[in-house]
């Protein structure tokens, strides 16, 4: 059983363009969630989602960031316009849900995002 | 969610024990204690969780107080791969977000 995928690994993106991350769960998951760790810093949850749901996204920035999971395909997160700041790395992790443990959560090897 | 407290450094020496403590004293009756480990730059790694009874599986075991205020995390035989930051965590067994605080950075060495 694959786990938890994110591709790209590395994203270089020079200000003002838009990257895009994206999130495989571990088959028969269906609870994704996205966290950032900036550099020499902690990890931040931003979002959690499920199946075309949005459940929890108290950790998005207001502006630019966004994510989706819909029906079929991965999970996408989705920066415009970045900026220097957002250079970090971005984690996805998913869990089976009630059947199997909500906060079991497998985590993906992350997407370094750098912003030149 | 309760606030857990921990050391923020901890050297072991190969192939002993390493204890790692965890202070949450203000759980609630229905929060789980989880534990999750940061190899440097990696994923995080889900390790093992509990309520009140202590638990093992093939990586560690969590011992859990009486009173639910705190708990430690073992390695009984750490090894050089165990170096990692150690993160415990108290919530709902209901699904959202883990918090991460800073953790407990485990140095092994040989």
């Amino acid at each position: 059983n694959a786990g938890v995928m994110q591709n790209p690994r590395h994203l270089v993106r020079r200000r003002g363009q838009e990257a895009r991350l994206r999130c495989s769960p571990m088959k028969g998951h269906s609870h994704v969630y996205w966290y950032r760790q900036l550099p020499e810093e902690g990890l931040k949850f931003m979002v959690y989602l499920q199946k075309e749901n949005i459940i929890d996204e108290s950790g998005m920035p207001k502006e630019r960031f966004s994510a989706e999971f819909p029906k079929e395909g991965p999970s996408i997160l989705r920066i415009q316009q970045v900026v220097r700041g957002d250079s970090a790395a971005y984690f996805c992790a998913s869990s089976p849900g009630a059947s199997g443990g909500y906060n079991e959560q497998f985590f993906g090897p992350g997407t370094r995002l750098t912003v030149l | 969610d309760a606030k857990t407290t921990q050391p923020p450094s901890m050297d072991c020496a190969e192939g002993r024990a390493a204890n790692l403590p965890c202070n949450h004293s203000t759980i609630s009756g229905n929060e789980y204690v989880y534990w999750y480990r940061q190899i440097h730059s990696q994923g995080p790694q889900y390790i093992i969780h509990g309520l009140k009874n202590n638990e093992t599986n093939e990586m560690a075991s969590l011992i859990i107080t009486e009173d639910r205020k705190s708990s430690t995390l073992i390695l009984p035989h750490a090894t050089l791969r165990d170096t990692a930051v150690y993160y415990c965590i108290v919530l709902y067994n209901q699904g959202g977000k883990l918090i991460f605080g800073q953790g407990t950075e485990l140095s092994v060495k040989p």
